[in-house]
């Protein structure tokens, strides 16, 4: 079965500096990774994806992914961070053979001024 | 172009009773999928449609039903209502192929006394 695992329920950083979500799954065959961003009483919105080539994947507002496909990884980061950042954020993976996606629990990621 | 719309937004209900939730996809996507968001939780996946046949579930039982319309939009039906059914529901639409970005609505709040 797939899985997704974050393990930092919460990061905290202050504004200015770089900031790390981590992400590891386990899914068969070649994985389809996804990182989406939630604000308070609003659906997912999609940041960036990995589906194959370069392993540093860049997307929306700033943030980019890196894939490592020996640790199974797929962290997003960001260099200088935002206090509008601040946000529940969520790891996907698609897998062929579960034929859908898996989410991780979320990581709440707080900037401060 | 319009984005995912989900009607209503908050719903309470008793126990046993059925509900119906409403999804309008973006235009331009064929592809619907389900997602049951319990409080401090990831995404569940519950089933998705495609050209109206359903294309994939996740481990709900089958009183979790759904519909999809010629015109892509989707309905979840769900019966007998458990109170472990209290939980924000997602509908994300998306264009055919698993290596597409999905576009979440922002949900419907089913709240079960």
């Amino acid at each position: 079965a797939q899985s997704v695992a974050q393990p930092e329920d919460q990061v905290n950083v202050a504004e200015g500096n770089p900031l790390t979500v981590k992400c590891t799954y386990s899914v068969s065959g070649n994985p389809y990774l996804f990182w989406y961003v939630q604000y308070p009483n609003r659906g997912l919105q999609f940041l960036l994806k990995y589906i194959t080539g370069d392993n540093l994947v860049k997307g929306s507002y700033g943030f980019e992914a890196e894939f490592n496909k020996s640790q199974t990884s797929f962290h997003l980061k960001k260099p200088s961070a935002l206090v509008s950042d601040s946000a529940l954020y969520f790891c996907a993976v698609w897998g062929a053979n579960a034929g859908k996606s898996t989410f991780g629990d979320g990581t709440t990621l707080t900037v401060k001024p | 172009e319009t984005g995912v719309t989900q009607s209503p937004t908050h719903l309470i209900k008793t126990r046993g009773q059925q509900v119906t939730l409403r999804c309008s996809s973006q235009s331009g996507h064929n592809t619907v999928s389900w997602y049951q968001q319990a409080l401090g939780q990831g995404p569940q996946f519950i089933f998705q449609y495609y050209r109206e046949e359903e294309n994939g579930r996740g481990n709900f039982p089958p009183r979790f039903s759904g519909l999809q319309f010629p015109n892509y939009s989707s309905e979840l039906n769900v019966n007998a209502l458990e109170l472990d059914d209290s939980a924000l529901y997602l509908c994300a639409s998306s264009r055919q192929g698993s290596n597409q970005p999905q576009h979440f609505g922002d949900g419907t709040r089913l709240s079960i006394l």
